[in-house]
């Protein structure tokens, strides 16, 4: 079946380390990629996308992801995490005329 | 301006009950969605309407009935609530044209005991 992984459910970190968060896909041909950011209490908000071009993509606060085609993968990553980074983080997936799927998200704690 | 907007944000309710919560977003977007998040986060695609028209319909029971009157708007109506009901139920929109990103309400949390 067509879906979208995400192997980390739970990840817990100090401030300043690095983060990846892996995010996986099994869609064939064109998709457009999302990360979606949740804190707690508070709805979606977007962190960053990629439809084409530089398969390295920046969002917002720092972090950033890496579209790799051959892989299926849309890896999310932050060399220095925050406490305020703390958060559910979902990897998201339009297959090109079809509707948005979302992983089943990874928790990250971060500890001062 | 709150972009994508629900109301209302939190409902108590029992079982049995009919409940309804209302989304409207001022994006000028063509297409509505309403996702269900369950006690471990996972979100699930329920309904999407592109200009008032159903285009996506999950496998939701039939005691969940969405209704969009205009392109702006899209209400979700649940009958006869039961305990699995209890979620977090967001709205989002966006072009159905695109790169579909989608933008989100704030959430409707629904507590059915």
């Amino acid at each position: 079946a067509q879906s979208v992984s995400q192997h980390n459910h739970h990840v817990i970190l100090s401030e300043a380390a690095s983060l990846e968060l892996g995010c996986n896909y099994s869609y064939g041909g064109t998709v457009n990629l999302f990360w979606y950011v949740q804190y707690p209490g508070q709805h979606l908000q977007l962190l960053l996308k990629y439809f084409s071009g530089d398969p390295l993509v920046k969002g917002i606060k720092g972090f950033e992801a890496e579209f790799i085609k051959s892989k299926f993968s849309f890896n999310l990553r932050k060399p220095s995490v925050q406490w305020s980074d703390t958060a559910e983080y979902f990897c998201a997936v339009t297959p090109h005329t079809d509707k948005l799927i979302f992983g089943t998200g990874t928790r990250l704690q971060v500890f001062p | 301006d709150t972009a994508v907007s629900q109301t209302p944000k939190y409902l108590v309710t029992q079982m049995g009950n009919d409940k309804s919560i209302k989304c409207e977003q001022n994006l000028g977007h063509d297409t509505m969605y309403w996702y269900k998040q369950d006690s471990k986060k996972f979100l699930k695609i329920m309904f999407s309407y592109n200009n008032k028209e159903l285009i996506i319909n999950e496998t939701v029971p039939n005691r969940f009935s969405p209704k969009s009157p205009d392109k702006a708007h899209l209400n979700l109506h649940i009958n006869s609530l039961e305990l699995g009901d209890s979620a977090v139920y967001f709205c989002a929109s966006s072009h159905i044209q695109g790169s579909r990103e989608l933008f989100f309400g704030e959430g409707s949390r629904l507590t059915v005991l």
